[in-house]
């Protein structure tokens, strides 16, 4: 079946520090890569959609300057918060479909937890 | 624009009850529609998902029909179960890559 690897689970960083997250794509092609922040209100909010052989496209509000995005290829994304502050907290998840067809299901990581002190 | 509305914030049941968590959706696509449900500390996980107007799509005992007429896709189930627990999301893929996201319903369910 079709599996999302998202790592680390849980990093506790200082304020101004940096966290870098990585999601693999397991039993398919993940021809994009679209990450979340789930605040503690529970919403989602993209941060980015990345395509293979496209730009990556932020969302407003966010920047490539502040959460720079690999996708490599169509098994790897990786997602760096940097100089993370308090406002930046919650929960980052990486979720992958293969193709553009509606029917396409997202494929979520298990999620990386983002803790700033 | 598109977007999606859920029923808001926190549903609260006794086991053995039905329930009904609402979706209605705003898109000039075709829609094609799904629920996540994410338990405590856990990703989202499909629940369900479905195009087809008027058809019911069941899985793990809730079940959801689209109805294009009222743009509509509410979850329901007949009785509810204390690991149902969770939250559920409903959202639908856009054009292209994009998936949008309604803004959550917490279903607590007491024993």
């Amino acid at each position: 079946g079709a599996l999302v690897y998202q790592y680390p689970r849980r990093t506790i960083c200082k304020s101004g520090t940096s966290m870098r997250m990585e999601c693999q794509a397991v039993g398919f092609q993940a021809t994009s890569v679209a990450w979340y922040r789930q605040s503690p209100q529970k919403t989602f909010e993209l941060i980015a959609l990345s395509t293979v052989n496209s730009a990556i496209k932020y969302e407003q509000n966010f920047t490539q300057e502040k959460f720079p995005i690999s996708h490599p290829n169509l098994s790897f994304s990786s997602m760096t918060v940097l100089n993370a502050y308090l406002e930046d907290r919650g929960l980052y998840l990486c979720g992958a479909r293969n193709g553009t067809t509606s029917g396409n299901t997202l494929y979520f990581g298990e999620g990386s937890r983002l803790i700033v002190v | 624009g598109d977007s999606v509305t859920q029923t808001e914030g926190l549903v609260t049941l006794t086991k053995g009850l039905p329930v009904m968590l609402n979706c209605t959706y705003q898109t000039t696509y075709s829609p094609f529609l799904f629920w996540y449900v994410q338990h405590l500390n856990e990703a989202p996980k499909l629940l369900l998902k479905s195009s087809t107007d008027n058809k019911r799509t069941e899985h793990q005992g809730f079940y959801a029909t689209l109805h294009k007429s009222s743009s509509s896709f509410h979850l329901q189930k007949s009785s509810v179960q204390l690991s149902d627990s969770a939250l559920y999301f409903c959202a639908f893929p856009t054009g292209g890559y994009k998936v949008v996201f309604g803004s959550g319903t917490r279903l607590l369910v007491s024993p």
